[in-house]
């Protein structure tokens, strides 16, 4: 059974520019949720996606995009990009018993 | 909406010595409520969840928790730590519904063994 993955593992991005995240959602899983993670701080719900339709949606700004794919992978990506972005991004997957999402090793994201 | 606060931001224990992170959540509906760890440059790893059942949840690594429906607490125990656990702990809950899960997270607790 493959894990969630993503890619890049690390990523420095100048402000105002644009960054694509990728996730692959662990091997079953129909729903993918995105979380930015702020140094020293708990992880922040982003949006989610279920059968590639968006799903719920955080407090983040319409910058933040995302899409998910027939094969349930998804993409994140953050436009106009500002210092306050910089954070570890971290996508989870979960099955049709989404009480129980499973974490990928997150993208580091530094804008400069 | 729901929150949850980690009361302490950090907890240093002895090797071998119990602790306890505590947890409490505020929500208007019913929830699930999960425990993960995070190692240094690591993404989360599941430790235990509550969905229904038992108050008393056991999860990996010796770690055990207790849902006070009450008190709205989930603290998080282990009665015996090894330097291995030094790391980051997050509580975290879920609305149960059909559709949509996302997690609430409180702000960390850091754990750090000491020989």
């Amino acid at each position: 059974e493959t894990g969630v993955t993503q890619s890049p593992t690390h990523l420095i991005k100048t402000r105002g520019q644009q960054v694509t995240l990728r996730c692959s959602s662990q091997s079953g899983h129909n729903t993918v949720s995105w979380y930015q993670q702020a140094l020293g701080q708990g992880p922040q719900f982003i949006f989610q996606y279920y059968r590639e339709e968006e799903n719920g949606r955080g407090n983040f700004p319409p910058r933040f995009s995302g899409l998910q794919f027939p094969n349930y992978s998804s993409e994140l990506n953050v436009n106009a990009l500002e210092l306050d972005d910089s954070a570890l991004y971290l996508c989870a997957s979960s099955g049709e018993n989404r009480g129980e999402q499973y974490f990928g090793p997150g993208t580091r994201l530094t804008v400069t | 909406a729901q929150s949850v606060t980690q009361l302490d931001s950090q907890v240093p224990v002895f090797e071998e010595a119990p602790v306890e992170l505590r947890c409490n959540y505020s929500s208007s509906v019913s929830v699930y409520l999960f425990w993960y760890v995070q190692y240094p440059n690591q993404g989360l790893q599941l430790l235990l969840k509550y969905l229904s059942g038992s108050t008393l949840v056991k999860g990996i690594n010796g770690f055990e928790a207790e849902f006070n429906k009450s008190q709205t607490s989930f603290h998080l125990r282990k009665p015996s730590v090894h330097i291995s656990d030094t790391a980051e702990y997050f509580c975290a809950v879920s609305e149960v519904k059909a559709a949509g899960n996302k997690l609430t997270f409180g702000g960390g607790t850091r754990v750090l063994v000491k020989p």
